[in-house]
């Protein structure tokens, strides 16, 4: 079954950066494009990006242009994001999802909370 | 830049039918998803390309998608439905979210 698997919770301080892993299996990795989400905490759902395992290619949100990066090791089959100079508003819940553009993303992972606190 | 509108809340008795609404400037004209998120778990695909139910998705989840709206519906709806209700879709390579719709049965 597929599944997509974070790595665990952060604490950070403001400045610091941030690199989440996402985890992929029951599917061939890099069929796939991954989509990175986050969510504060009552808040709703904000697209950070996605990045194609198959070519590297990376489409990133114009909020988060030149602070965010995303990346791969295709024979472990992860995905990472990682977001540079952390300010308290960064404090949130980041998924990774599985995405075929037009047909929705279908898998997520459980989340990663990332707590930015002095 | 490109915005999906939702109400804040919408209610429900059990039992009846459910209609979220997600309006975008000629939104028809792209393919909308929607996402169910109840607290603590993550999201999870409720309906695609306008009208497909994922496996696993009780057929009482249906969706269209004309105009400038795109609705999801929840026929017989159940107290399990209760959630939050997120409408998307891609604007030049961009996914796009709505705020969100607490879908409250009572």
């Amino acid at each position: 079954q597929v599944q997509l698997v974070q790595s665990g919770a952060e604490v950070k301080k403001p400045g610091a950066s941030v690199k989440v892993s996402c985890k992929a299996s029951g599917y061939t990795f890099t069929s796939y494009d991954i989509n990175w989400v986050r969510q504060a905490t009552g808040q709703g759902l904000e697209w950070m990006g996605w990045m194609n395992p198959n070519s590297g290619d990376t489409g990133y949100a114009q909020k988060f242009q030149g602070r965010v990066s995303m990346t791969m090791t295709t024979s472990i089959n992860t995905a990472y994001m990682e977001l540079s100079s952390l300010g308290s508003e960064d404090t949130a819940v980041y998924y990774c999802a599985r995405v075929q553009v037009n047909y929705g993303f279908d898998y997520w992972g459980q989340g990663t909370l990332v707590t930015v606190s002095s | 830049s490109y915005a999906l509108t939702q109400p804040p809340s919408v209610s429900v008795s059990p039992g009846q039918t459910a209609s979220i609404t997600c309006s975008g400037d000629r939104l028809g004209d792209k393919y909308a998803s929607w996402y169910q998120q109840k607290p603590g778990q993550s999201p999870v695909l409720v309906i695609y390309q306008d009208t497909k139910r994922p496996s696993g998705i009780p057929e009482r989840f249906s969706g269209s998608n004309s105009g400038n709206t795109a609705t999801l519906t929840i026929s017989g709806t159940q107290a399990m439905d209760e959630a939050d209700y997120y409408c998307q879709a891609w604007d030049s390579s961009t996914a796009i979210f709505g705020g969100g719709t607490k879908l409250t049965v009572l």
